[in-house]
């Protein structure tokens, strides 16, 4: 079945960067898109951006243009974000989610919490 | 790029249906047939609802349905049943390759 699994929970002191992996599986790679959403904690979903897999072309949201940088690993099946410059307003849970039709995302990842704290 | 505008609560009774709408901009819901909803149950991730304004994944079931005026996308869910209880949110595509999602709205079934 088509599955994301992403890397395990993270912390980061403020200033440092992550990098969140998300493996895929279940189906041809680098036929569907890749995007990254951010959920802080009782907060809203907000988009990150998303990486073409086929040709490694990406998109990112202006609110996290400059921070962010998408990538893919294709022999790996494998998408990454990396966030840096962080602030402990960036503690959240990361996902990834596979472009399902025009801007739509299924299935999802499990989440990735990442925690900014000194 | 702003959030969407849903409302932060619903409620309804078991087998009503409610309704939750998710206001845009002539930018981005009212421009573009590219509107998702998506179910979120506490510590999980979102799961696709609808997508395109009004069709359905295989396996959501037809209680749920999707549509669109103007700048307002709304999902309405029949037959409300105790697991439905959740957060949904709104995504829209808003041009450039960007994509939006609104504030979500808590569901209570009372």
């Amino acid at each position: 079945q088509v599955q994301l699994v992403q890397s395990g929970a993270e912390v980061k002191k403020p200033g440092a960067s992550v990098k969140v992996s998300c493996k895929a599986s279940g189906y041809t790679f680098t036929s569907f898109s890749i995007h990254w959403v951010r959920q802080a904690p009782g907060q809203r979903l907000e988009w990150m951006g998303w990486i073409n897999t086929g040709n490694g072309d990406t998109k990112y949201s202006q609110k996290f243009q400059g921070r962010v940088t998408i990538t893919r690993d294709t022999s790996a099946s494998t998408a990454y974000m990396e966030l840096s410059s962080l602030r402990s307003e960036d503690t959240a849970i990361f996902y990834c989610a596979r472009d399902f039709g025009f801007g739509s995302f299924d299935p999802w990842g499990q989440g990735t919490l990442v925690t900014v704290s000194s | 790029q702003s959030a969407l505008t849903q409302p932060r609560s619903v409620s309804g009774s078991p087998g009503q249906s409610v309704t939750i709408s998710c206001t845009g901009t002539s930018s981005d819901v009212g421009a573009y047939n590219y509107v998702s909803w998506y179910q979120q149950h506490p510590g999980k991730a979102p799961k696709l609802m609808i997508y395109d304004v009004i069709k359905r994944p295989s396996g959501v079931p037809d209680r749920f349905s999707g549509s669109k005026s103007g700048n307002t996308a709304s999902l309405t869910i029949s037959g409300l049943q105790a697991e439905d209880e959740a957060d949904y949110y709104c995504c829209s595509y808003a041009g450039s390759y960007t994509l939006v999602f609104g504030g979500g709205t808590k569901l209570t079934v009372v």
